[in-house]
């Protein structure tokens, strides 16, 4: 399984956009690149999955370059709501294997 | 709701007590997928089932957890003999595998603090 490296922690304030950067270089042809969201006390929720260049949705961009060693999930405009534990994952299609989590990136937005 | 439910939310056991914990998926996911977390640290894989099928067990998962899924429906999970490293929050996660491009919806967890 890709093994996964992204910051422990990160910093911002409401309104800013905020980028966590997760490398995986060892990720395999097959790989897809899924980011979970977990507050306290409840279950990881999905939030953006892709396997090449650039994904949108209505909560995140996820944008990966063409060698795939990287990703970076994309929040724009974060609110107080956003602080949560965030998680990247590597492996395949996150609905159809098991998930291997890492520690996430804390992300702690202040007013 | 139509997402996955777990119950208990909260289960507190004393030490060499037996506990089980239950997960009903969403509605026709036939994949079912249980994680246990400890404070600090993500999900970590335990089992999962196709079906009513049991495919795959982490080492993880010792001879005192047993998992069963009947009729292909909702899921328990039994921890025996209690032990306080077994306190944990256990995560129960379904998905349709049918579908092209699917996801792992998770429950809310059952925390258990073993005492």
């Amino acid at each position: 399984l890709a093994k996964t490296t992204q910051p422990i922690s990160m910093d911002s304030y409401e309104g800013q956009e905020v980028n966590i950067t997760c490398s995986h270089n060892n990720i395999a042809t097959n790989d897809y690149i899924t980011w979970y969201q977990q507050f306290p006390s409840q279950g990881p929720r999905f939030i953006i999955q892709g396997y090449k260049t650039k994904v949108t949705n209505e909560v995140a961009s996820l944008f990966i370059p063409a060698d795939r060693k990287s990703s970076t999930l994309s929040l724009p405009r974060v609110s107080l709501s956003d602080t949560a534990v965030y998680y990247c994952l590597v492996g395949m299609n996150s609905g159809y294997s098991t998930l291997t989590f890492g520690k996430g990136t804390m992300l702690l937005v202040s007013p | 709701d139509t997402g996955v439910s777990q119950n208990p939310r909260h289960k507190i056991t004393k030490r060499g007590q037996n506990v089980t914990f239950r997960c009903d998926p969403i509605s026709e996911h036939n994949r079912l997928y249980w994680y246990r977390q400890t404070l600090g640290q993500g999900p970590e894989f335990l089992t999962y089932f196709q079906n009513e099928a049991q495919l795959e067990k982490s080492r993880l998962l010792s001879d005192r957890f047993s998992a069963e899924r009947p009729k292909g429906s909702f899921s328990t999970l039994e921890i025996q003999r209690t032990e306080q490293g077994d306190s944990a929050m256990y995560l129960c996660a379904s998905s349709l595998v049918e579908l092209r491009n699917t996801e792992a919806f998770f429950g809310q967890g059952t925390r258990l603090t073993v005492v």
